[in-house]
């Protein structure tokens, strides 16, 4: 089973700052294999970023993704209220189960 | 392009229950759909997923013998059931289509509470 971390758990920023948020993987995967989503309080989960760097339908381009192997990164720059979310890594690379990453909350400052 | 799911539920332990999760607005039998559990406060756990189209159904690890997945094509409904729940299946529980890998359009989720 592929592991999926993420870090930090919580990251506080201000509207306008940048975010990164890590996740690291416990092998080497395809960047084709590797998304992102956002989940608000209360909502379900929702795409942002499938092959670790592209935008899902009606994601703004503030959102972008990168990483390659075992690392990989979510950067939102210019951080808007409604972005103040939770934030999780998923692979499928690998047989079941299609793992999570275990979250990053990206909260106001 | 939608996935509504059933309303909140409250069981006893020891009860069964047996979830549905409605697809429109696209062909239910050719992708797959996933369950995922959200355990209160906590993150994103993947179940599995299972293919309308002939039923073919993968399990996680931590859901195998759990619960069982199951479809209704003429009717494009996913099942989420288990047989004899326990406090620890208090969750909130979403399906999903999976698109070649990602989850691309999610259910509003099910809360179930299982409490003595």
């Amino acid at each position: 089973e592929i592991v999926l971390t993420q870090s930090p758990g919580t990251l506080s920023l201000s509207p306008g700052e940048r975010a990164t948020l890590s996740c690291r993987a416990s092998q080497s995967i395809s960047s084709t294999y590797l998304v992102w989503y956002q989940q608000k309080p209360g909502q379900a989960p929702r795409l942002l970023i499938y092959g670790a760097s592209s935008r899902a339908t009606g994601i703004p381009d503030r959102f972008s993704g990168s990483g390659s192997g075992t690392d990989f990164t979510l950067t939102i720059n210019r951080l808007e209220p409604e972005d103040f979310a939770v934030y999780y890594c998923q692979q499928f690379a690998s047989a079941p189960p299609r793992t999570f990453g275990q979250g990053t909350k990206v909260e106001i400052k | 392009e939608q996935l509504v799911q059933s309303g909140a539920e409250v069981k006893k332990p020891g009860d069964s229950l047996k979830i549905s999760c409605k697809a429109s607005g696209y062909n239910f039998a050719g992708y797959w759909i996933g369950w995922v559990r959200q355990m209160p406060g906590k993150g994103l756990e993947w179940m599995g997923i299972i293919y309308p189209g002939d039923s073919d159904t993968r399990y996680g690890p931590s859901f195998q013998g759990q619960v069982t997945f199951s479809v209704d094509k003429s009717i494009s409904t996913a099942y989420l059931q288990w047989s004899s729940l326990k406090a620890s299946d208090t969750a909130i529980y979403y399906c999903a289509r999976e698109q070649g890998g990602p989850f691309d359009v999610w259910g509003q989720g099910t809360t179930v509470t299982v409490s003595s």
